[in-house]
């Protein structure tokens, strides 16, 4: 089965920031990979698609890149509102990543 | 619009069974997949397998290829996930979620576990 590698596990940032998020896959994936936010008490929501694709009502500030085992999640300008934790899935056997808990510095 | 909407909490006993289900609507039901997701406490996302809407043939991550069974009621346009001889450690939230890349979810089962 493929596994992922989220990281990091946790992260604390400032208003304003630019945050990075990893995933790495145990094989090529090609890029069929996901990215979901989910806030507490909340069911996860779709933020990436296709590793690169904003997902209908994604605010711009969100983008995902990389290929084969390597991929990003990048939040720009990090508002409040951001503060969740982050999940990759690769839809080939749709195995989640551990998660990144983002919290405010 | 299209929603998933659950079924309510459960608390059980060691031992009993539970089936949750999970209502479409918004969209044409037998369109896309129906996947399951089991959240611990406190935990992250454990992907537990889906069903083809179409067919009603269920696959399952190797964790949960015991005890799990999906079904549908396509005519009610409703996904079941049940649960047989429960465990502590099936203490948890459980999500249906819409689709391969899992664009709508529903709200969770809160499903607790206790003697």
């Amino acid at each position: 089965d493929i596994q992922m590698t989220q990281s990091p596990a946790s992260l604390s940032a400032s208003l304003g920031e630019t945050v990075t998020i990893e995933c790495r896959a145990s094989e090529d994936i090609y890029s069929n990979l996901a990215w979901y936010q989910q806030k507490p008490g909340n069911s996860p929501q779709l933020l990436i698609y296709d590793a690169n694709s904003l997902a209908d009502g994604v605010p711009s500030r969100f983008s995902g890149s990389g290929s084969g085992t390597q991929y990003s999640l990048k939040i720009n300008s990090l508002q409040s509102e951001d503060v969740a934790s982050y999940f990759c899935q690769q839809y080939n056997n749709y195995t989640f990543g551990a998660g990144t808990k983002l919290e405010l510095k | 619009q299209i929603q998933l909407v659950q079924s309510g909490p459960e608390l059980k006993k060691p031992g009993e069974s539970l089936k949750i289900s999970c209502k479409a609507s918004g969209y044409t039901f037998t369109d896309y997949a129906m996947q399951w997701v089991k959240q611990a406490p406190g935990k992250g996302l454990q992907y537990m397998g889906w069903i083809n809407t179409q067919t009603g043939k269920p696959t399952y991550a190797d964790d949960f290829k015991e005890r799990f069974v999906f079904s549908l009621e396509t005519s009610a346009s409703t996904a079941y996930l049940q649960i047989n001889n429960l465990k502590n450690e099936d203490t948890a939230t459980y999500f249906c979620a819409r689709g391969h890349t899992m664009v709508c979810w529903g709200q969770g089962v809160m499903v607790t576990v206790s003697s």
